[in-house]
């Protein structure tokens, strides 16, 4: 089943905050983070276990939840380079990464 | 080769017609992966492999079947296209421990 991402689209001025939630009925062990810009293949941006971490890279950070079985993505401060889709992905089982249906966020300048 | 190469980058194809899509990976990853992705239904998995010799279905497998004779490829089969299986095509791959997942540049299908 796949996780269930809020919101569906962001649109920000440049210098604003976003944050993009991730939510799964079943258990979570960890949570994984990737953007794709459009056109491209998404890319890895980081990966949450379990025990509540915070995780950052440059301006954009993660917290991850498992009892509440949610993680979020912020986005501080957001650069015209954020711009993509962000996609959440849980396993459902060993090798089996499921992705929720992605947040499209637009930074204009 | 560096990284994920898939062949090829896009295909138009007839309703009916076999068609196999390739993925290949230099980075010796055990575990492999085929996404199709839809706009608004994000990045869904047709099938993976865990190491070479072995497959499991994903969300969406049917219509498709995969095989790992090695450990560097991963080719998708198509039997029978349908429309409905015009889509963007991912190969992945990643380490055992799935810490993260490298995906390849995509192949466009479209079926008519």
């Amino acid at each position: 089943q796949q996780p269930v991402q809020s919101p569906q689209a962001v649109i920000l001025r440049e210098g604003e905050d976003a944050v993009i939630n991730c939510s799964s009925s079943k258990a979570l062990y960890s949570v994984h983070w990737y953007r794709q810009k459009h056109g491209e293949a998404p890319v890895f941006l980081m990966i949450l276990l379990k025990g509540g971490e915070q995780k950052g890279h440059d301006k954009i950070s993660a917290s991850f939840n498992e009892k509440k079985q949610q993680s979020s993505l912020y986005l501080t401060a957001s650069q015209l380079s954020y711009s993509g889709t962000y996609f959440c992905g849980t396993y459902q089982g060993a090798q089996k990464l499921v992705f929720g249906q992605g947040t499209r966020l637009t930074i204009n300048p | 080769i560096a990284g994920i190469t898939q062949a090829p980058t896009s295909q138009i194809l007839a309703a009916g017609r076999r068609m196999t899509l390739r993925c290949t990976q230099d980075m010796r990853h055990n575990a492999m992966y085929w996404y199709r992705q839809d706009l608004g239904l994000g990045l869904r998995l047709i099938h993976y492999s865990n190491t070479a010799g072995t497959t499991g279905k994903g969300e969406v497998p049917d219509g498709y079947s995969v095989s790992r004779a090695n450990t560097d490829d991963f080719p998708l089969t198509l039997a029978s296209a349908v429309p409905s299986q015009t889509s963007v095509y991912f190969c992945a791959s990643s380490d055992s421990w799935g810490r993260s997942l490298h995906f390849g540049n995509g192949t466009r299908l479209t079926v008519t």
